[in-house]
């Protein structure tokens, strides 16, 4: 059964502050790995990591996919209290239809940036 | 446009009432999901609908029942829920579902609560 890690649990910084965000991996045939942060609501999409070693980066937000190792992490610098939120790492498993597929959270990250 | 709506933002019911969940996209995406979140855990998969056809039921109750009466609405048909089914309830969709780069977007969900 794919199994999805991620490390800390919670986690508190100042603002201004960068963070790394963990997510160990254990799939079979693997795919991708996505990232979504969920504020009150809907887990926003942030990033897709197919292949190792490359790094997907927006704004102040980045993460890079190491597929010998099987995990990722998520790197946000200059942390602002707006990227307070649960993170999520996710394995996406193609169902046996072929024309579907199942989202399997990792715990999920809590973050609270302080003033 | 990666948005996904759902109606309502809240829903309070009894136990005995009829209710349903309403979702929708325009983004032309081809498989669509109802995904149930407890409150500090993950979203876990209910159902997923591909091509309009029912793919997966997650061995989810009969209280559950869903609907994709075309490819851009999906519904939730809730009837005789238990207490515990209070939680938020979350739509997602997808471009085609079975692709390793498909990506799941999801909407802000209705918090539902049952007395």
């Amino acid at each position: 059964e794919d199994k999805v890690v991620q490390s800390p649990l919670s986690l508190v910084v100042h603002e201004g502050d960068t963070v790394t965000l963990n997510c160990s991996y254990e799939v079979t045939n693997f795919r991708s790995l996505l990232w979504y942060k969920q504020e009150k609501k809907a887990p926003t999409f942030l990033f897709m990591l197919t292949s190792s070693g490359i790094e997907k980066k927006s704004g102040r937000l980045s993460s890079i996919l190491d597929k010998k190792e099987l995990f990722s992490i998520l790197n946000i610098t200059a942390t602002q209290t707006g990227d307070s939120a649960v993170y999520l790492c996710a394995d996406p498993i193609s169902l046996n239809t072929g024309t579907a597929s199942k989202l399997t959270f990792g715990t999920g990250t809590r973050l609270q940036v302080t003033l | 446009d990666t948005e996904v709506t759902q109606t309502p933002k809240h829903l309070v019911m009894g136990m005995t009432n009829k209710k349903s969940l309403k979702c929708e996209q325009h983004m032309g995406h081809r498989a669509m999901y109802w995904y149930k979140q407890k409150a500090k855990k993950p979203p876990e998969l209910m159902f997923v609908y591909s091509y309009e056809k029912l793919s997966i039921n997650e061995s989810v109750p009969s209280r559950f029942s869903p609907e994709c009466p075309n490819s851009s609405l999906l519904n939730l048909h809730l009837h005789a829920l238990q207490p515990e089914d209070s939680a938020l309830y979350l739509c997602a969709s997808s471009q085609e579902g079975g692709q390793a780069t498909d990506t799941q977007y999801f909407g802000p969900g209705t918090r539902l609560t049952v007395l």
